[in-house]
């Protein structure tokens, strides 16, 4: 139980492009659903926060308007990247807390590798 | 707020030694706490968590981790290191302070490496 995937698993792209990752929740229904970038060799950084049918919440230093995050469902979220530069280049995770467990656990997506030319 | 300090970029062991892997974290409630396990180029697998019930977790793989409060500390544990044991490993505490939203934040992450 509480597998989460992630389509595409990898994507390039040309410079000004924009690109959309999916992210689902297989088996179960997710209160939240969190989006992180990681760069290599280093930690997870949190991107922002969404709830079903309400806007996401961005971390400092985030801007919504390159990262459009669209929570359409309990299972399915998607997040945008709008013209995406080499600088976006990056490993994109996302995460679900499961309704049912009382949200105090996330399970993680596969990952999705973005390379931007 | 939270935070999350993982000693050691870089823990090395032969196979069949013990693992220790270090978390120290700090919180202004109590906190919620988890390992996860990430192999190359994958996502993160949950390998245990305390959530304020028994202080000595066991979770899978036969890791296990203590959260001692008063060392404000939550290692992780393995008897014998297996070579499937190579992978990169987080620690991180849930942001239960705000709305409860369950935020993870991660420490830097320790790179377990097992010699045969």
């Amino acid at each position: 139980g509480a597998v989460v995937s992630q389509h595409p698993s990898w994507v390039i792209c040309k410079s000004g492009t924009s690109v959309k990752i999916e992210c689902r929740s297989l088996d179960f229904q997710a209160t939240t659903m969190f989006w992180y970038r990681q760069f290599p060799k280093q930690s997870l950084m949190l991107m922002a926060t969404s709830n079903e049918g309400s806007k996401a919440t961005y971390e400092q230093g985030v801007e919504k308007d390159k990262f459009l995050i669209n929570h359409a469902s309990l299972t399915l979220s998607t997040l945008t990247v709008t013209s995406a530069h080499p600088e976006d280049s990056s490993f994109y995770i996302c995460s679900a807390s499961e309704l049912a467990a009382g949200a105090d656990t996330q399970y993680f997506g596969p990952g999705t590798r973005l390379t931007v030319l | 707020a939270q935070s999350v300090t993982q000693l050691g970029s870089h823990v090395s062991v032969s196979e069949g030694a013990l693992v220790l892997l270090r978390c120290n974290y700090s919180s202004s409630v109590p906190p919620y706490l988890f390992w996860y396990v990430q192999y190359p180029n994958q996502g993160l697998q949950l390998l245990l968590k305390y959530t304020s019930a028994a202080t000595l977790v066991k979770g899978i793989n036969g890791f296990e981790a203590e959260f001692k409060k008063s060392e404000t500390s939550f290692h992780l544990t393995k008897p014998s290191a297996h070579m499937s044991d190579a992978a990169e490993y987080f620690c991180a505490v849930s942001d239960r302070g705000s709305g409860n939203t369950g935020k993870l934040i991660f420490g830097q992450g320790t790179t377990l490496q097992v010699k045969p």
